[in-house]
């Protein structure tokens, strides 16, 4: 079964700084899809960035990239210039070929200003 | 424009009764759907997930069901609910081989 782990319950960074979120993820397939969620207060679940497996180039998205690693099973997810409207829970998902869509268990990051 | 509708937004319900809660999709067809429950500051738990009418997965059989009357229709039920089952309810939707998209919640609360 397919698993997502991160490891790092909560993170803190400093206004402007960057900062990078680890994922790890465990699956026998090779044909599958990453994602980084962002969900702030209201709960609201808001996708953050995406990466086709296929893809060797790691995705960018304005201030959020990521360092897929694909034989490493590595996605970790990197926010430049940290703003304070980043703080939020952060989860890391994956979906495979069966459209099961798994997340790990998230990652609360602290804006400090 | 797809669109996503869940309720209600908050429900509170005693011990022993039965839970509805439904999710409809509009501006798309078979979509995979999915039900999730995330405990206070915890992870998301996914417990159906359908990519067809007819058509469900159970990760955590427990005290819940799940249905698929129509295309665009999934429903969250129980029969008799548990203390532990409350929580926030995420329903969400995708097409094949991409993300998801998420609607606003329940927040149930079993007293």
């Amino acid at each position: 079964a397919q698993t997502v782990t991160q490891s790092q319950p909560e993170m803190s960074v400093q206004e402007a700084e960057t900062v990078t979120l680890s994922c790890t993820y465990d699956t026998s397939e090779s044909d599958y899809y990453l994602f980084w969620y962002k969900q702030p207060p209201s709960r609201q679940m808001i996708l953050v960035i995406r990466q086709e497996a296929y893809k060797q180039q790691n995705a960018t998205e304005n201030r959020f990239s990521v360092n897929f690693q694909k034989a490493a099973k590595s996605f970790s997810l990197k926010i430049s210039d940290s703003q304070l409207g980043d703080a939020a829970m952060y989860f890391c998902a994956y979906k495979g070929g069966s459209e099961k869509l798994v997340f790990g268990k998230g990652m609360k990051l602290t804006v400090n200003p | 424009s797809q669109t996503i509708h869940q309720w209600p937004a908050t429900l509170v319900q005693p011990v022993g009764s039965p839970l509805s809660l439904e999710c409809t999709v509009e501006g798309t067809s078979n979509p995979n759907l999915y039900w999730y429950r995330q405990a206070a500051g915890r992870g998301l738990q996914l417990l159906f997930y359908s990519v067809g009418i007819g058509q469900i997965s159970s990760e955590v059989p427990q005290n819940l069901s799940a249905s698929r009357p129509q295309d665009r229709q999934f429903i969250l039920s129980s029969k008799k609910l548990l203390l532990s089952d409350s929580g926030f309810y995420l329903c969400a939707w995708s097409p094949s081989n991409t993300e998801a998209f998420f609607g606003q919640g329940t927040r149930l609360t079993v007293v």
